[in-house]
């Protein structure tokens, strides 16, 4: 089975300091591993995606995550926040046969000018 | 591309009536599409993989009489809520996969639907 773990269900940053979002997975293969960002009532956009090549994964937006096998984690960062980054970001896990994701808790980001 | 529509984008219906949600890939041809549904302040949860021509595979716990999925076409897939309760309210979102694509297990969401059960 597989879960993802979101720590902070909010996160709240300055504009332009310095976003991170931590994300921790347990998989019983290797995983595939993505970010995605949600505004308010609308559907998922993916940011980035980690698929087994380069650890580092750069995204839309200005985001990067980087994958650690040993931390089981893949956690979301952007150097300098901007105000349309205020969304939700869901971490989410999959396997290659199933397709199926399974999502984190989700964390909310409020950007403070 | 791979753009994926949802209609409507906002229901409300009375206790007791069935209501249809579709799920439409506009730019691509989607053998799997799934569906989501997402409580305020909730993560996504997945509530059926809808494979076409074939019957929905449900996640445990989801009645299937009670969310009727079905996926005729390789562009579209229909959730119908049957006998619609207020607990049933929920923004609801489909994805769907793009087989010819070799992105790995990437799905591309629709904007959702917003139901209301009055």
């Amino acid at each position: 089975a597989q879960s993802v773990t979101q720590l902070g269900s909010h996160v709240s940053v300055s504009e332009g300091a310095l976003v991170l979002l931590r994300c921790n997975y347990s998989s019983s293969v290797p995983p595939y591993l993505f970010w995605y960002v949600q505004y308010p009532n609308q559907g998922l956009q993916l940011l980035l995606k980690y698929t087994s090549a380069a650890t580092l994964v750069k995204g839309i937006n200005g985001f990067e995550a980087e994958f650690k096998k040993s931390e089981t984690s893949f956690h979301l960062t952007k150097p300098s926040a901007h105000m349309s980054d205020a969304a939700e970001y869901f971490c989410a896990v999959s396997k290659a046969a199933g397709n199926k994701l399974t999502f984190g808790g989700g964390t909310r980001v409020l950007v403070k000018p | 591309g791979a753009v994926v529509s949802q209609h409507p984008s906002r229901v409300i219906c009375k206790s007791g009536t069935s209501v249809k949600i579709e799920c439409r890939s506009l730019d691509f041809q989607a053998t799997t599409m799934f569906w989501y549904r997402q409580f305020p302040k909730q993560s996504l949860m997945l509530m059926a993989t809808s494979n076409e021509g074939s019957k929905a595979t449900y996640e445990q716990g989801v009645e299937k009489d009670k969310f009727l999925i079905n996926h005729a076409s390789l562009t579209l897939s229909t959730l119908t809520v049957t006998s619609a309760h207020p607990e049933d309210s929920s923004f609801y979102i489909c994805s769907a996969r793009d087989f010819k694509r070799g992105d790995y297990n990437e799905q591309f969401f629709g904007p959702g639907t917003r139901l209301t059960v009055l």
